[in-house]
């Protein structure tokens, strides 16, 4: 199985700022790779495919970039709404394996 | 709009069985792939089993192969998951989840349902 390692595991941000999480894959993964993002008690809800394409309805404050095996998430201008816990996965292959998280905290 | 709908969770004994359903709405279900994934509580997201839009073809994660089985019925909009000989380990909130598109492979996912909560415990 392919393995998704994300860093920093936890990040401390305040309103406003801008933040990056990194996503590494064990191995070549091309550009199969989203991100989600998980608030407590909720469903994950779906923010970017194939590396940088936005899902619909989510703000352009989210970007994504990379291919093959690092890639990272940026949001911009940090609100309250946005800290949460954000998820990586690759689906160049099954299982579509997750990174263990960013918890992005105030 | 998207709309899926799990249930079927609840608390079971070890060694015992529950088959969770996934109601789908707001899309041509038969046109996509459907996938399970899981969340312990207080853990990361654990992808578990996969099964393409006519259910030819179908995924499980090494830590239910043989134990889990994944199906649809089109006529009905409805996925399911027969979990048997459950552990311990298998307490999760478990998650129906659609693809992006109607290919099996090198697909994303996008709508999420709420989840329904399996806690096994004697």
């Amino acid at each position: 199985d392919i393995q998704m390692t994300q860093s920093p595991s936890s990040l401390s941000a305040s309103v406003g700022d801008r933040v990056t999480i990194t996503c590494r894959a064990s191995q070549g993964i091309s550009n199969y790779l989203a991100w989600f993002q998980q608030k407590p008690g909720k469903a994950p809800k779906s923010l970017i495919f194939a590396a940088s394409s936005l899902q619909s309805g989510v703000p352009s404050k989210f970007s994504g970039s990379g291919s093959g095996t690092d890639f990272t998430l940026i949001i911009s201008s940090l609100q309250p709404e946005d800290f949460a816990t954000y998820y990586c996965q690759q689906y160049n292959s099954y299982p579509g394996t997750f990174g263990q998280g960013t918890k992005l905290e105030i | 709009e998207v709309q899926l709908v799990e249930s079927g969770g609840g608390l079971v004994q070890p060694g015992g069985s529950l088959r969770l359903s996934c109601s789908a709405s707001g899309f041509t279900f038969s046109n996509y792939a459907m996938h399970w994934v899981r969340q312990a509580p207080g853990k990361g997201l654990e992808y578990v089993s996969a099964i393409s839009s006519n259910g030819g073809s179908t995924y499980y994660a090494d830590s239910v192969k043989g134990r889990f089985t994944i199906s649809r019925d089109n006529s009905k909009n409805t996925l399911y998951l027969q979990m048997s000989s459950l552990r311990a380990e298998d307490t999760a909130v478990y998650y129906c989840v659609k693809s992006l598109s109607g290919n099996y492979y090198y697909v994303p996912v996008d709508y999420w349902g709420q989840g329904t909560l399996v806690t096994v415990s004697s």
